[in-house]
């Protein structure tokens, strides 16, 4: 069936370093992933996306890495900053122009 | 550009009364969806719409929730009557319709918080 997922629930990280946070997909016919940033009280906001012919994809500061092998999908975050604490979801698009969402990281930066 | 608006932002009922949201989309997005977000959730898709048609309703409990979007711009989300389950964030996002297989980015207001004590 459809499901998104991710690995860790919650990522605490130091401030300056880098960030990984994780997300498994079994939908193997998806074609379009997307990373999304929620912050609390907010709706959640576009990070970066990449299509199923890329595997690797950069944007500022955030680099996003598909392996279709074993359906896994990755956000990278350099150099991460307190304002980068929030709830980070990864999103599938499926045949149908249908995004489904994964449960989301809770992404901790300590000063 | 103006964003995805949403009214209300909170909406306290209690079971079994009735609630209506409301949304309207960014000028130009043809692709409307409600999701509802229940607390340390994902976003889980109710319905969504390409201009004033349906797309997919496949996740909306069709005996109390209904949606509609009247000339392919606003669109309204009504809960009767509601549950204790039905707390939950509903959150309205439009879309641009590309081509190819995929929608694209989708675009979030900030939720409308729904109350059933």
């Amino acid at each position: 069936g459809e499901s998104v997922g991710l690995h860790l629930p919650t990522l605490s990280v130091q401030e300056g370093d880098n960030s990984i946070i994780n997300c498994a997909y079994s939908n193997s016919a998806s074609d379009y992933f997307i990373w999304y940033k929620q912050e609390s009280g907010k709706g959640p906001q576009f990070i970066i996306d990449i299509r199923s012919n890329m595997d690797k994809r950069q944007g500022q500061r955030v680099t996003v890495l598909l392996n279709k092998t074993v359906k896994h999908l990755s956000l990278q975050i350099a150099a991460t900053q307190p304002g980068d604490s929030a709830v980070y979801f990864c999103a599938e698009n499926t045949g149908g122009f249908k995004t489904i969402f994964g449960a989301g990281t809770r992404l901790f930066v300590k000063a | 550009e103006a964003g995805v608006a949403q009214s209300p932002r909170y909406k306290i009922i209690e079971k079994r009364q009735s609630v209506a949201f409301w949304c309207n989309p960014i000028s130009g997005h043809a692709t409307l969806y409600w999701y509802q977000q229940i607390l340390g959730q994902g976003p889980k898709l109710l319905i969504q719409f390409q201009n004033n048609g349906v797309v997919d309703d496949s996740q909306l409990p069709k005996d109390r929730f209904s949606a509609e979007r009247l000339k392919g711009v606003d669109s309204t989300l009504k809960i009767q009557p509601a549950k204790l389950e039905d707390s939950a964030v509903y959150l309205c996002a439009s879309s641009q319709r590309r081509g190819g297989s995929h929608t694209g980015e989708l675009f979030f207001g900030e939720g409308s918080r729904l109350t059933v004590l």
